[in-house]
């Protein structure tokens, strides 16, 4: 079935690095445009990267921008986020997202993969 | 602070219609489609609504979305316990060239 899986979420220290993935199954995933979205505790969604279907394009938010780096690998349908310079602020579940069409909606979530940043 | 509004809370009766209307501006709303997402308690977001007034399948018809100049809303009717929950609209936005997402509504169901 339609499906994706996180994982790499943990707790860092600030300042630190953590590399998330995201494993995509049961659709053409080298068709598809992806985002990385996240929720700190208790707060609403932020979107964070986005990622061309075919990796020419990315785009991020401004609060991660020079900090987060979002890759794919196609033969391996797998969607990457290289967190570094981590912060406090970026404690959140991060969540992958497969965007259905251009500036379409996301219509399939990840279950979402805690990242803490803590001393 | 998010760059679309949406009022925090909003309750109803079961049986009853409820609305949740979100605002943007002509970067976002004004100039793309609005999705809505709901999200349980403990669970990651799901589309519920998308291209403003589109239902993906498995969605009931309890669920309806508009979209007018720069706002949208959410209407839900025949309200049920299980429609407890967040939602949230959003947007692509073309100024900020990414996604932008209103704050959140918690529906209580009394």
């Amino acid at each position: 079935q339609v499906q994706l899986v996180e994982s790499g979420g943990g707790v860092v220290q600030p300042g630190g690095s953590l590399r998330l993935s995201c494993a995509a199954s049961g659709f053409p995933f080298s068709g598809y445009g992806m985002h990385w979205v996240r929720q700190a505790p208790g707060k609403g969604l932020e979107w964070v990267a986005f990622i061309r279907f075919d990796g020419t394009n990315k785009y991020y938010a401004d609060s991660v921008k020079g900090r987060f780096t979002i890759s794919r690998d196609n033969s391996k349908n797998t969607l990457d986020l290289q967190m570094n310079s981590l912060r406090a602020e970026d404690t959140a579940v991060y969540y992958c997202a497969k965007w259905g069409s251009w500036k379409g909606a996301f219509d399939i979530w990840g279950q979402g993969t805690m990242v803490t940043v803590s001393s | 602070q998010s760059v679309l509004t949406q009022p925090p809370s909003a309750s109803g009766t079961p049986g009853q219609r409820v609305t949740i209307s979100c605002s943007g501006s002509s970067s976002n709303i004004g100039s793309n489609t609005v999705n809505w997402y709901q999200q349980l308690p403990g669970t990651a977001p799901k589309l519920l609504i998308y291209t403003n007034n589109q239902r993906p399948s498995g969605v009931p018809d309890r669920f309806s979305g508009s979209k007018s100049g720069t706002s949208a809303s959410l209407a839900i009717s025949g309200l049920q316990s299980e429609d407890e929950a967040d939602y949230y609209c959003a947007a692509w936005d073309d100024s900020l060239n990414g996604v932008v997402f209103g704050g959140g509504t918690k529906l209580t169901v009394l």
